[in-house]
């Protein structure tokens, strides 16, 4: 199966600054890549999609890319309600498999 | 607006049976395929299964293939998870998920609440 492998487990910021989550797969996954953001007590919630693509409603300051098997999660200005775990998910094959998440705690 | 709401969980002995069901409204459910992802508290994320729209499609997970069945019910837009020899590491939060877009299979989107199936003695 293919691994995802997330960095780092916690990044700890400020409101206001920039979040660089990073994913990697084991293998090229194309751009198969999405992200979700979980907070305490709540689902999983779909953010980006086929690695670049921006859920609607989702806030212009979540953008992702990468392609093959680097991929990159940018949270521009964090706002208090950013502060949350992010998953990395790819489908490229099966199973899907989801990195172990990095936190984004203040 | 896409509602999924999820019942049957519960506390179950080791060897047991569950089913668990998700209820889905505001979407043409018979046209996307769901999902099953369950995570242990505190923990990452683990697909399970994936549906067809039709249902004809079943894929599951190597750790609960098997054991698990994954089906659905378009007359009555529910997705269904029946759980068959739970072990004490099937425990987990179980969400049902929509599949993102019509037709083939997708990213989860959006989630169901997620209910808990605690495997224990």
């Amino acid at each position: 199966e293919i691994v995802l492998t997330q960095s780092p487990a916690t990044l700890s910021l400020s409101p206001g600054e920039r979040a660089t989550l990073s994913c990697r797969a084991s293998e090229s996954i194309s751009n198969y890549l999405a992200w979700y953001q979980q907070k305490p007590g709540q689902p999983p919630r779909l953010l980006i999609y086929d690695a670049s693509n921006r859920v609607t409603g989702i806030s212009a300051r979540f953008s992702g890319s990468g392609s093959g098997t680097d991929f990159t999660l940018t949270i521009n200005s964090l706002e208090p309600e950013d502060f949350a775990v992010y998953f990395c998910q790819h489908r490229s094959a099966w199973p899907w498999t989801f990195g172990q998440g990095t936190k984004v705690e203040i | 607006e896409v509602q999924l709401l999820q019942s049957g969980g519960g506390l179950i002995q080791p060897g047991g049976s569950l089913r668990l069901s998700c209820s889905a409204s505001g979407f043409a459910f018979s046209s996307y395929a769901m999902n099953w992802v369950r995570q242990i508290p505190g923990k990452g994320l683990e697909w399970i299964s994936t549906i067809s729209g039709q249902g004809s499609n079943t894929y599951y997970a190597e750790s609960v293939k098997g054991r698990f069945t994954i089906s659905r019910d378009n007359s009555k837009t529910t997705l269904y998870l029946e759980m068959n020899s739970l072990r004490a590491e099937d425990t987990a939060v179980y969400f049902c998920a929509k599949s993102r877009i019509a037709g083939g299979t997708n990213w989860f989107h959006p989630w169901g609440q997620g209910t808990l199936v605690t495997v224990s003695s």
